[in-house]
């Protein structure tokens, strides 16, 4: 079983419409959580860290759920830049564990 | 200018050859990492390094080494290339704290003839 799981997508949106997808995780001793985000095989950008409290960003909001092991992503009001593969990254310590990520394309 | 800058871009080379992809960084982190990623996988982590004296082996060693030759640069060797170590490759570094982000390099797309 992989670590952390994702759909990789894609998810083909208007401009300005509300998509939001989520990663599950398998090892619950896991400790850190962010959203990285990667265009077009370049580098993976940090999104945001995710908070057990949910955590808010702009038109980015990000919830953690400890109990099932899961973490979504809700982007509001999409832009064409949003474009992107969203990578689900689990950490604890040093070790981040990646996954394959979701693609979402915005559309005008 | 780039807070981790990794040589070549790209690099075309054929099976046998030993390759050296280079990481520099300018953030004055201890933690520096490389990764490898694959078309429909995760990254995966190849190895690390804690500091100057520490280097550990990730989940995919076999095949690499590397080299951590001051607290800013760290080095990744393919001692003889093979086609299935075609892939992108990436270095990233971290603050000494637990549980921190990491910070990624532009990358190194690199095939193996």
């Amino acid at each position: 079983r992989k670590e952390v799981e994702q759909d990789p997508g894609p998810f083909n949106v208007p401009e300005g419409a509300t998509v939001a997808f989520n990663c599950t995780y398998s090892n619950s001793a896991s400790q850190s959580f962010f959203w990285y985000r990667q265009d077009c095989r370049k580098e993976p950008k940090l999104l945001m860290s995710v908070y057990s409290s949910g955590n808010e960003d702009g038109r980015f909001t990000a919830q953690l759920n400890r109990a099932s092991q899961y973490i979504s992503l809700l982007i509001r009001d999409s832009k064409l830049s949003d474009s992107a593969t969203y990578l689900c990254v689990v950490g604890n310590d040093y070790k981040l564990s990646f996954g394959a990520g979701t693609t979402v394309t915005v559309r005008a | 200018d780039a807070d981790v800058t990794q040589t070549p871009r790209n690099r075309i080379t054929k099976t046998g050859k030993r390759i050296m992809l280079e990481c520099s960084q300018t953030k004055g982190h201890d933690r520096m990492y490389w990764y490898r990623q694959d078309p429909g996988l995760g990254l995966r982590l190849i190895y690390y390094s804690f500091d100057v004296k520490d280097i550990n082996k990730g989940e995919i060693s076999d095949g690499y080494s590397v080299s951590r030759q001051a607290q800013a640069k760290f080095s990744l060797s393919l001692e003889s290339a093979i086609p299935n170590q075609t892939a992108l490759y990436f270095c990233a570094t971290s603050d000494g704290s637990s549980n921190q982000p990491q910070h990624f390099g532009d990358g190194t797309r690199l095939s193996i003839l």
